[in-house]
């Protein structure tokens, strides 16, 4: 089968590091994207993984082991505005998945 | 452009009633794809459309559920005699390509009573 494991809920401070972790059990995939929406807006994309390592856009990494079939997204300096739900999504045969995702609280 | 639009934004319908719902793609986009989001859950996916052909349809998906995307550009999502189990935020995203980012609409909410 395919699906997408991650955290249902992850709380941080402001101005700190969080991890949100992504575990999936799929065959033919490829590729790992991350996306944020925040409450009543629709997926915005963050990222993307098509190989191994870790990629850095601004405050936000994202990393990819596919021999572990793990990826995580890392937010830097957290920032209120960031609270919102994070979604990690799989590719296979061009199709996207979305695991259930994980609302991240930041406490001020 | 404006990104990726759709139409309606709200739906309220009664029970055993057919709706339609449309997409409007990013112009130069390939690919489209059809998903349905309740409250806390992921995105689900429906079916994706590469130009016209559809090129797959989830198997949970009702009968009741159908695609188009006529000419390759908008596309339309009609359901069939609605359930109350329909009621959810239906969302549309297009994408140049397959992997990589793909953009999407603000979602049509259906409400089914």
């Amino acid at each position: 089968g395919q699906s997408l494991e991650q955290p249902s809920e992850v709380t941080a401070v402001e101005g700190a590091i969080v991890q949100i972790n992504c575990t999936y059990q799929t065959s033919g995939f490829y590729g790992l994207s991350w996306y944020q929406q925040h409450d009543g807006g629709a997926p915005t994309f963050l990222s993307y993984n098509a190989l191994d390592g870790l990629e850095e856009t601004g405050r936000f990494s994202s990393f990819l082991s596919r021999s572990d079939s793990y990826g995580y997204l890392l937010l830097q300096e957290l920032q209120m505005k960031d609270s919102a739900s994070y979604f990690c999504a799989g590719y296979r045969d061009d199709k996207i998945i979305f695991g259930k995702g994980t609302r991240l609280h930041i406490l001020p | 452009d404006t990104g990726v639009s759709q139409d309606p934004r709200h739906k309220i319908t009664k029970r055993g009633q057919n709706v339609t719902f449309r997409c409007d793609p990013i112009s130069e986009h390939n690919r489209l794809y059809w998903y349905r989001q309740t409250l806390g859950q992921g995105p689900e996916f429906l079916t994706y459309f590469q130009n016209e052909a559809q090129l797959e349809k989830s198997r949970l998906l009702s009968d009741r559920f159908s695609a188009e995307r006529p000419k390759g550009s908008f596309s339309t999502l009609e359901i069939q005699r609605t359930e109350q189990g329909d009621s959810a935020m239906y969302l549309c995203a297009s994408s140049l390509g397959g992997a990589g980012e793909a953009f999407f609409g603000q979602g049509t909410r259906l409400t089914v009573v």
